[in-house]
């Protein structure tokens, strides 16, 4: 079984610095997919970026960006320019594709989280 | 706006209560899942369905019951509510290949007494 790991349970920055949320997974698997999730306030779970193991151009959505080492085993997730609205609770998880990207995909399995505040 | 909706928002149960969480998407999804939120622990996967007429049990599934008669619709049962059941809980959907992540649920803010 595949486990995903975060070790920061909490981080405070300053507003417009840079932030960096580790993640680290365990898999024998060769192909699969990385997911940041943003949770804030609101409850509601947000896509932030993904990631296929396949490609080794690290994922980049605006000011979001990620450090993606395979061999480590290792997803981290870069915010620059950080601003209020980022104070979140942030997840990692991970998702196996089944035999192509066609033939269905396994359970997204989470990290316990990273709660970021983003202070004024 | 398509998207995955849950009901209620919010519910207080009383030890030995049974009750149903609804949850509906209009993406025409394959996969829809419950999961569970509790301090400390990330999101834990409770059941999870590849398609209608076909479920499956997660990490936590003991309590709970589901069945996917249609596509749009993946209800999760409470059969005898216990205060340990207490936490949030998100229902998501995903197309069969998963590479577009998981749509979640606003979630439901469930209390057992």
């Amino acid at each position: 079984a595949q486990t995903v790991t975060q070790s920061q349970p909490e981080m405070s920055v300053q507003e417009a610095e840079t932030v960096t949320l580790s993640c680290t997974y365990d898999t024998s698997e060769n192909n699969y997919y990385l997911f940041w999730y943003k949770q804030p306030p609101s409850r509601q779970m947000i896509l932030v970026i993904r990631q296929e193991a396949y490609k080794q151009q690290n994922a980049t959505e605006n000011r979001f960006s990620v450090n993606f080492q395979k061999a480590a085993k290792s997803f981290s997730l870069k915010i620059s320019d950080s601003q209020l609205g980022d104070t979140a609770m942030y997840f990692c998880a991970f998702m196996k594709p089944l035999a192509g990207s066609n033939f269905g995909n396994e359970k997204l399995t989470f990290g316990t989280g990273t709660r970021l505040t983003i202070i004024p | 706006n398509a998207g995955v909706t849950q009901t209620p928002k919010f519910q207080v149960l009383k030890t030995g209560q049974s009750m149903t969480l609804q949850c509906a998407q209009d993406m025409n999804h394959e996969y829809m899942s419950w999961y569970r939120q509790d301090p400390g622990m990330g999101l834990r996967l409770i059941h999870y369905s590849v398609g209608a007429g076909i479920t499956d049990q997660g990490e936590v599934p003991n309590g709970y019951n589901v069945s996917r008669s249609t596509t749009e619709d993946f209800p999760l049962r409470l059969l005898s509510a216990a205060p340990s059941q207490t936490s949030v809980y998100f229902c998501a959907s995903s197309s069969r290949s998963g590479w577009d992540g998981y749509t979640f649920g606003s979630g439901t803010r469930l209390t057992v007494v």
